[in-house]
């Protein structure tokens, strides 16, 4: 159990489709991250909110669509993906967005995009 | 911008012999962490530098952060079966956010 918990942990989708990753954290964070995983890549940041305000997009394509209601909860929408998206999606949290706080991940979500 | 470089990619030990990793920044660094991931899992925090020369230790493992503050490295003494994973180092210097090197996978062969 990290607290920090993503829905679902696989998700296999065409690339007509839309789909929603889900992500909830119940450690009191203000921050909250999307980060993308690939073979033999590090880790890339794509979004970061804090306090429900989204301070970084990091040249993340528009076909992948951020959405935080609250501090809680943050959603990636996937929509007309490419196979080369196919990847270990990482949420993340920090008690806010500094870089000297601990960050918190999630166990993933597995996309693969066929 | 900011970049963060992680050497070696791979390594392969035998148990019981000890392993590095290093990690080397292109800027000054206002501190670094430490994360490892198991096989299938996600990235746990292990470990966070912030003072010049730092030197930290969690059991085998043993964290140093450079004097100048733009390296650090990761040492593992007599590695076991357990220690398998890869090992990110994350850091910031002016940027907010922490920016990783692509890690090191470490394999130990029984």
């Amino acid at each position: 159990e990290t607290g920090v918990t993503q829905t679902p942990r696989h998700l296999v989708m065409g690339m007509t489709n839309k789909k929603s990753l889900k992500c909830e954290q119940h450690l009191g964070h203000n921050a909250m991250y999307w980060y993308k995983q690939s073979a033999k890549k590090p880790l890339e940041l794509m979004f970061v909110y804090n306090f429900k305000e989204q301070t970084e997009n990091n040249s993340v394509p528009s076909r992948f669509s951020p959405e935080c209601p609250n501090s809680s909860h943050l959603f990636l929408h996937l929509h007309t993906l490419q196979p080369e998206d196919s990847a270990l999606y990482l949420c993340a949290s920090s008690q806010t967005e500094s870089s000297g706080n601990t960050i918190y991940f999630g166990e993933g979500s597995w996309l693969t995009v066929v | 911008g900011q970049q963060v470089m992680q050497i070696p990619q791979y390594q392969h030990v035998q148990e019981g012999e000890d392993f590095t990793t290093y990690c080397n920044s292109s800027t000054t660094l206002s501190n670094i962490q430490w994360y490892k991931q198991r096989p299938g899992g996600h990235p746990v925090f292990l470990i966070q530098l912030v003072k010049s020369g730092e030197v930290k230790k969690q059991k085998r493992l043993t964290f140093q952060f450079g004097e100048a503050k733009k390296n650090s490295s990761l040492h593992i003494t007599a590695t076991q079966t357990t220690d398998v994973g890869t090992y990110f180092c994350g850091g910031s210097g002016s940027a907010r956010q922490l920016t990783f090197g692509s890690g090191t996978q470490l394999t130990v062969l029984p």
